[in-house]
């Protein structure tokens, strides 16, 4: 069935530093791929999205590329704030399944000044 | 409204006690999805609604749990008899189109925290 795995956490890094946050996906059909943001005390907020293969989603100073020959959307950004400290979640959804939504477990980003 | 809105924000209950919880999704969208988040975990589905019909319930732990959806907007989930392993954070999210459909995205609500003492 579908899934999305994404990395464990915790993961603490300096101001300024770079981020990969990897999200592997296993998907019946084509999915659209997504990221979602939980900052603290509050809800998932969509960050980015990709619908088909070589699409980058883009936010925020955020991208990811959707590839499907590595069945991949690895989250990056070149230089991290505190405030990007929060939990991502990778998830798809997919066409063949009813686009049902699958998440990953969530990585726990802290930024320390 | 301007985004999906959930209440309580927080919920202390005893044990045994029944809760409802609240969501009122975004004007216009037809499909509506309740997910239950347990501290350090990720998001486990438990229902979607698409319109007032409940097509996928599997989620839904147990009998306890049960939910409705009226005039295709606002939500409740209701927990009867609350256990103490119910205490998690339950989000609802909301989009336009539903499953079935092109490429749909969710929308979150903050989320109710409950804690069954």
């Amino acid at each position: 069935g579908d899934s999305v795995t994404q990395m464990e956490g915790p993961v603490t890094l300096s101001e300024e530093a770079f981020l990969t946050i990897n999200c592997t996906y296993t998907a019946t059909g084509y999915p659209s791929l997504f990221w979602y943001v939980q900052y603290p005390g509050e809800g998932l907020q969509l960050l980015l999205k990709a619908t088909k293969a070589d699409d980058k989603g883009s936010n925020k100073g955020f991208e990811a590329t959707y590839r499907k020959e590595t069945t991949s959307f690895h989250l990056e950004k070149g230089s991290v704030q505190v405030s990007d400290s929060a939990v991502y979640f990778c998830a798809l959804s997919d066409q063949d399944t009813g686009n049902q939504f699958y998440f990953g477990t969530g990585t726990s980003l802290t930024v320390i000044p | 409204g301007a985004g999906v809105s959930q209440s309580p924000s927080n919920k202390v209950t005893e044990k045994g006690k029944d809760v409802e919880l609240r969501c009122d999704p975004i004007s216009g969208h037809t499909a509506l999805y309740w997910y239950r988040q347990s501290l350090g975990q990720g998001l486990e589905f438990l229902i979607y609604f698409q319109g007032n019909s409940a097509p996928d319930k599997s989620g839904l732990p147990s009998d306890r749990f049960s939910a409705e959806r009226t005039g295709g907007s606002v939500s409740t989930l209701t927990i009867q008899r609350t256990q103490q392993e119910d205490s998690a954070v339950y989000l609802c999210a909301s989009s336009l189109r539903g499953r079935g459909r092109r490429t749909d995205t969710q929308y979150f609500g903050p989320g109710t925290r409950l804690t069954v003492l």
